[in-house]
């Protein structure tokens, strides 16, 4: 059973660009959890869906960013008009339910974005 | 709001000595507590998890007790290799949905 798959893994933009990271979740999970780990800090929640359905958005920053979980495909977090300040290592979990705080998440190997 | 704390790294240790890494927490309610590892270049892997008060969570020598009278959940292991070197995130889920709230995340380096 193939893990969470990220890509790309590294990803270079200039600033004013829009930045396009993919998640795959683990096959039979339907949760989404997306963080962002910045330099020298801990991981901090962006956002929670299930298949086209934004559960939870309260750690989404106001602009720029947008995130989405189709009926079919990747979840996608987008990023316009990157700044150098969203140059950060953003990871990609997925679990099998979301209600009930005790369910794993499992970790895919993140994509380092870099900002020019 | 909810939150969680850890001791500060970087710490040292030489191999085959005893290791604490400090974790406390502020929740409403029965929190989920976690503790992850995070290997140079890679994401987080689950390292042991207790979802109750008092439960142990272990594995792999690691070892962590879910207190609720003193709202911690301190990592322990009794000998520590090389190969445990790595960045170690406590951290907690307490709402519906299972959000994880990490601490800052404590760099372990061990050397021979």
């Amino acid at each position: 059973n193939a893990g969470v798959m990220q890509n790309p893994r590294h990803l270079v933009r200039r600033r004013g660009q829009e930045a396009r990271l993919r998640c795959s979740p683990m096959k039979g999970h339907s949760h989404v959890y997306w963080y962002r780990q910045l330099p020298e800090e801990g991981l901090k929640f962006m956002v929670y869906l299930q298949k086209e359905n934004i559960i939870d958005e309260s750690g989404m920053p106001k602009e720029r960013f947008s995130a989405e979980f189709p009926k079919e495909g990747p979840s996608i977090l987008r990023i316009q008009q990157v700044v150098r300040g969203d140059s950060a290592a953003y990871f990609c979990a997925s679990s099998p339910r979301g209600s009930g705080h005790s369910y794993e998440q499992y970790f895919g190997p993140g994509t380092r974005l870099t900002v020019t | 709001g909810n939150s969680v704390t850890q001791m500060e790294g970087p710490v040292t240790l030489s191999e085959e000595a005893f290791l604490t890494i400090n974790c406390t927490y502020t929740a409403t309610g029965y929190p989920s507590l976690f503790w992850y590892v995070q290997y140079p270049g890679e994401g987080l892997q689950l390292l042991l998890k207790a979802t109750k008060a008092d439960d142990k969570g272990s594995n792999k020598g690691f070892e962590a007790t879910y207190r609720k009278e003193t709202t911690s959940f301190h990592l322990e292991k009794g000998s520590v290799q090389v190969s445990d070197s790595a960045v170690y995130f406590c951290a907690l889920s307490a709402n519906q949905g299972g959000k994880l709230i990490f601490g800052q995340g404590t760099e372990l380096s061990v050397k021979p």
